[in-house]
C-alpha cells in the first residue's frame, strides 16, 4: 500500500497554463506538505497543512495555491505557468508539527516540465 | 534556524561502513537531530533522529556528541542500495513551527 501518493508522476505544459498536482496520504496524519526540488537539486519547503489548515507559506508566489479537502489530501494548484516553475514537486505529511513526531513521509514527486 | 555543515561527498566500498559526518554548532537544547536521505530519483525517507543520546534502528546509527555540536550517521555495512544524498537536519521542539530545512547534504557513492 502506497503511504504517499502524488499523482501526476510527469508533466509538460506549456508557459502560462494553470495545472494541479494531487496528494494523498494514507497514513492517518494530521500535517501535510509541499517541497519543490529544483534543478541543482535543492529542496525547499513550500506550504504545509495541518488539519486542513495552512500553518506555513513560505514566501511562495501567489500564483501557487494549496488545497486541503480533508486532512488526507493536499492538492496543489499553480496558476500562469512559468519557465521557473519547472521542478519537482514532492508531496509529504507527519503527525503534528514539531519534536520526535516530525518524521515526514514523502511521495515519489511530480516532475513538471513548462515549455 | 540552526544550520548544519556536510561534506559534499563521500565515498565507500561495499559492505564496509561508513560514518557520515554533520556540524551543528549553533544548535539549541530543543533541537532534534534528523538525518533522511535521498536515493535517485525517489522522495527523501527517514532514516534516523535523536536528541542527546546515541539511537540504534534498522537502517543505521547515529552517535550524538556530547556538546551536541556535532552527530554521525553510521551506516554498518553500505550496499549498493545505500548510494544516496544524506541530509541532517535540525527540528524545532514539539510546540515549534514545522520546518525541514534541506541543505546540500552529502552525496554518498558506494563502490562494488
Amino acid at each position: 500500500d502506497t503511504a504517499v501518493s502524488q499523482t501526476p508522476k510527469y508533466l509538460v505544459t506549456q508557459m502560462g497554463n494553470d495545472k494541479s498536482i494531487k496528494c494523498e496520504q494514507n497514513l492517518g496524519h494530521d500535517t501535510m506538505y509541499w517541497y519543490k526540488q529544483d534543478s541543482k537539486k535543492f529542496l525547499k519547503i513550500m506550504f504545509s497543512y495541518n488539519n486542513k489548515e495552512l500553518i506555513i507559506n513560505e514566501t511562495v508566489p501567489n500564483r501557487f495555491s494549496p488545497k486541503s479537502p480533508d486532512k488526507a489530501h493536499l492538492n496543489l494548484h499553480i496558476n500562469s505557468l512559468e519557465l521557473g516553475d519547472s521542478a519537482v514537486y514532492f508531496c509529504a505529511s507527519s503527525f503534528l508539527a514539531g519534536g520526535p513526531r516530525n518524521t515526514q513521509y514523502f511521495g515519489p514527486g511530480t516532475r513538471l516540465t513548462v515549455l | 534556524d540552526a544550520k548544519t555543515t556536510q561534506p559534499n561527498s563521500m565515498e565507500s566500498n561495499e559492505e564496509e561502513p561508513v560514518h557520515l559526518p554533520c556540524n551543528h554548532s549553533t544548535i539549541s537544547g530543543t533541537d532534534y537531530i534528523h538525518w533522511y536521505r535521498q536515493l535517485p530519483s525517489q522522495g527523501p525517507e527517514y532514516v534516523i533522529h535523536g536528541l542527546t543520546s546515541n539511537v540504534n534502528n534498522r537502517m543505521a546509527s547515529l552517535a550524538i556528541a556530547e556538546d551536541r555540536k556535532s552527530s554521525t550517521l553510521i551506516l554498518h555495512r553500505a550496499t549498493l542500495r545505500d548510494a544516496a544524498v544524506y541530509y541532517c537536519i535540525l527540528t524545532p521542539p514539539p510546540t515549534g513551527a514545522n520546518n525541514l530545512f534541506f541543505g546540500t547534504g552529502t552525496r554518498l557513492t558506494v563502490i562494488p
